[in-house]
């Protein structure tokens, strides 16, 4: 079956700029990531949904990022006001996780590679 | 803490040669772990995972981890290594403290080389 997919695949912007990513999970899985990959950091947890619901956004870096999910489907990761340190590659992933869970594997996308200017 | 430390930058290893990849954590509670391999321009895929029961854990493309709680090591293992195994390894662990669900903790990454 399909695999979790992001758009754009690459997106260069200015600074300053507002920029959405987007996220499409698998079908059926519940729960979704958004992790972010740059040079300095290693891989850094973002942010989690359960359905529609956002109980951890405890790795949002600022108050510029910030994300949504609708019909427990589609996923929007919003930076406004771009800088220099948010370009990374941002990655989302989705699994089967209920409440009671917590150890099922996730199933990550291609990724975006945001370079801000 | 919970955290993950992958305390070699990169593996160098010939085709036909076994490979380890090292991987330690810390953790309060069970350990939940996680391997996940990145090829170049692509996200992460799942390797294995460790969640209970036996110490060696069988997973994708022929890869193993062997779990040693004494030791809080998780290291990959592959008998015979391919050039095509040549990627970006993360040993992850779950960060159980926020509830029931998988926000991972990643270690820094291991970049593995398969010379022919």
């Amino acid at each position: 079956g399909a695999g979790v997919s992001q758009s754009p695949s690459n997106k260069v912007t200015e600074k300053g700029k507002d920029v959405e990513l987007r996220c499409d999970p698998i079908s059926g899985h519940t729960a979704l990531y958004w992790y972010r990959q740059s040079l300095g950091q290693g891989l850094e947890f973002l942010i989690y949904f359960q359905g529609n619901s956002a109980p951890d956004k405890s790795g949002l870096p600022s108050d510029r990022f910030s994300a949504e999910r609708t019909g427990g489907s589609v996923s929007t990761l919003t930076i406004q006001r771009t800088q220099q340190e948010d370009s990374a590659v941002y990655l989302c992933a989705s699994s089967l996780e209920g409440l009671a869970g917590g150890y099922n594997e996730q199933f990550f996308g291609p990724g975006t590679r945001l370079t801000v200017l | 803490a919970q955290s993950v430390a992958q305390p070699e930058d990169q593996v160098n290893v010939a085709e036909g040669n076994p490979l380890t990849v090292k991987c330690t954590y810390s953790v309060s509670g069970n350990p939940y772990l996680f391997w996940y391999v990145q090829y170049p321009n692509r996200g992460l895929q799942f390797l294995l995972k460790y969640i209970t029961g036996d110490n060696l854990v069988k997973g994708s493309y022929g890869f193993e981890a062997e779990f040693n709680k004494s030791q809080t090591s998780f290291h990959l293992k592959k008998p015979s290594a391919l050039v095509s195994d040549s990627a970006l390894y993360f040993c992850a662990v779950r960060d159980g403290r926020g509830g029931g669900y998988n926000k991972l903790i990643f270690g820094a990454g291991t970049r593995l080389a398969v010379h022919p």
